[in-house]
């Protein structure tokens, strides 16, 4: 299994809304990322978990709630979003051992939608 | 920190023409440079990598260079077909005791005519 997959693909929510964005991978990667695309743009880092255990924040705004149950899954909790966090959110893994260089593997991604 | 340039934004070639990509980035420290390809609608696949103890790395029509000294590097892809339209990415990492993070250019729309 070499793919991370994402659900769901598309999510339309308001601004008051609670919901949570999910990732999982098979492939024994020890190291999970979360990114956010806007159109046109690069892959923006918002998130890194680095076994289990978050190890970079980019100074995201508290409205976003990183979570890694487990070295499969991550999740991403969404309150009190705002229109402009509209966008791609992009879920990508890689290896974490000595001399790796870190290839990461991106997700399908989950279109956003706040409205 | 580190900074990625990447030319050009937009490239347009005839099927069966060559098409190259190039970036630069700044930090000397650099040491790992992928590039990803991202079809409409998708995530980033990542096509072909380059490390920095080698200057070239090929893959059946893709090749990467990298030139250290000028710190620059290219994607080259021969023979293009219209399924190679997309938007290319190059990125820039620092292998650290923690995680390498991956910095972008801004991207290339590759369009190839049939």
């Amino acid at each position: 299994d070499t793919e991370v997959t994402q659900t769901p693909k598309h999510l339309v929510m308001g601004m008051t809304n609670k919901k949570s964005l999910k990732c999982e991978q098979h492939m024994g990667h020890r190291a999970m990322y979360w990114y956010k695309q806007k159109a046109k743009k690069p892959p923006e880092l918002m998130f890194v978990y680095s076994y289990e255990k978050l190890s970079i924040n980019e100074s995201v705004p508290s409205r976003f709630s990183p979570e890694c149950p487990n070295s499969s899954l991550l999740n991403l909790h969404l309150h009190a979003l705002q229109p402009e966090d509209s966008a791609l959110y992009l879920c990508a893994s890689s290896q974490e051992r000595e001399g790796s260089y870190n290839e990461q593997f991106f997700g399908p991604g989950t279109r956003l939608t706040v409205l | 920190g580190e900074n990625v340039e990447q030319h050009p934004s937009t490239l347009s070639v005839q099927e069966g023409d060559s098409a190259v990509i190039k970036c630069t980035y700044s930090d000397s420290a650099s040491n790992y440079f992928p590039w990803y390809k991202q079809e409409l609608g998708k995530g980033p696949q990542l096509i072909i990598d380059i490390r920095s103890n080698v200057g070239e790395k090929k893959d059946q029509r893709i090749a990467v260079t990298l030139n250290k000294t000028a710190k620059h590097f290219s994607l080259h892809i021969t023979e293009t077909q219209p399924e190679d339209s997309a938007v290319y990415f190059c990125a820039a990492s620092i292998f650290s005791s923690n995680t390498g993070k991956l910095i972008f250019g801004q991207g290339t729309t590759l369009q190839v005519k049939p």
